[in-house]
């Protein structure tokens, strides 16, 4: 089973629009990160966030804002005013950590190609 | 000054041939790996080295072989290339498995192409 789920296969969008990419994840570890990372056109992958599970305080970078539930076992991840800059595939990705969980593992849901049309 | 790098950018060779891929970063950090990203975008960990003692070894084929001569540097040797080992291959690092600021730092990548 997928222990990290990225529903959204492609999104486009107009600039200027908010655009919420979502993120669902599964685990059974109470201690656990979750990251969200960028792949632009160019193909490199850019750390963005991460977030233990242990820090359910939503978090603002500028456009960026991501809202963690556990609750709902979510990590979904804002742009608000999207640019075209913003284009690129994004990444959430899931780290274990309990006892006898294999360390540094990081499990990527499928990602979320996000188009940003000017 | 580059933090992860990965030689070469681009890789062109036939099937049969064998080729390694070079990994270092300069970040001071004790865990590095290997990642495969196919043509569906999907990535997947192949290795894991931490202070050069492998961690991770997913359901990769044999031919496929990590060396970490150090904690900076983590190469990826791959013999009798198939078809099917077209991908991209990222390389990462991170501070260390049990660091609470594990993230993983990424290298530009290496596509292989294997005609």
């Amino acid at each position: 089973a997928q222990k990290v789920t990225q529903a959204q296969t492609e999104i486009s969008v107009v600039e200027k629009e908010d655009v919420t990419l979502d993120c669902v994840y599964e685990t059974r570890d109470t201690t656990y990160y979750l990251f969200w990372y960028k792949q632009p056109p160019s193909g490199e992958l850019v750390f963005l966030i991460r977030r233990n599970s242990f820090d359910e305080q939503n978090e603002i970078s500028g456009r960026y804002s991501w809202n963690f539930q556990k609750s709902t076992s979510s990590f979904n991840f804002t742009i608000t005013a999207s640019q075209v800059v913003d284009s690129a595939v994004y990444f959430c990705a899931l780290s274990e950590a309990d006892r006898g969980s294999t360390l540094g593992r990081l499990y990527f849901g499928r990602g979320t190609q996000l188009t940003v049309w000017p | 000054d580059t933090a992860v790098s990965q030689t070469p950018k681009y890789l062109v060779t036939q099937m049969g041939n064998d080729k390694s891929i070079k990994c270092e970063q300069n970040l001071g950090h004790d865990t590095m790996y290997w990642y495969k990203q196919d043509s569906k975008k999907f990535l997947k960990i192949m290795f894991s080295y931490n202070n050069k003692e492998l961690i991770i070894n997913e359901t990769v084929p044999n031919r496929f072989s990590p060396k970490s001569p150090d904690k900076a540097h983590l190469n990826l040797h791959i013999n009798s290339l198939e078809l099917g080992d077209s991908a991209v291959y990222f390389c990462a690092s991170s501070p260390g498995l049990r660091s609470s600021y594990n993230e993983q730092f990424f290298g530009p990548g290496t596509r292989l192409t294997v005609l």
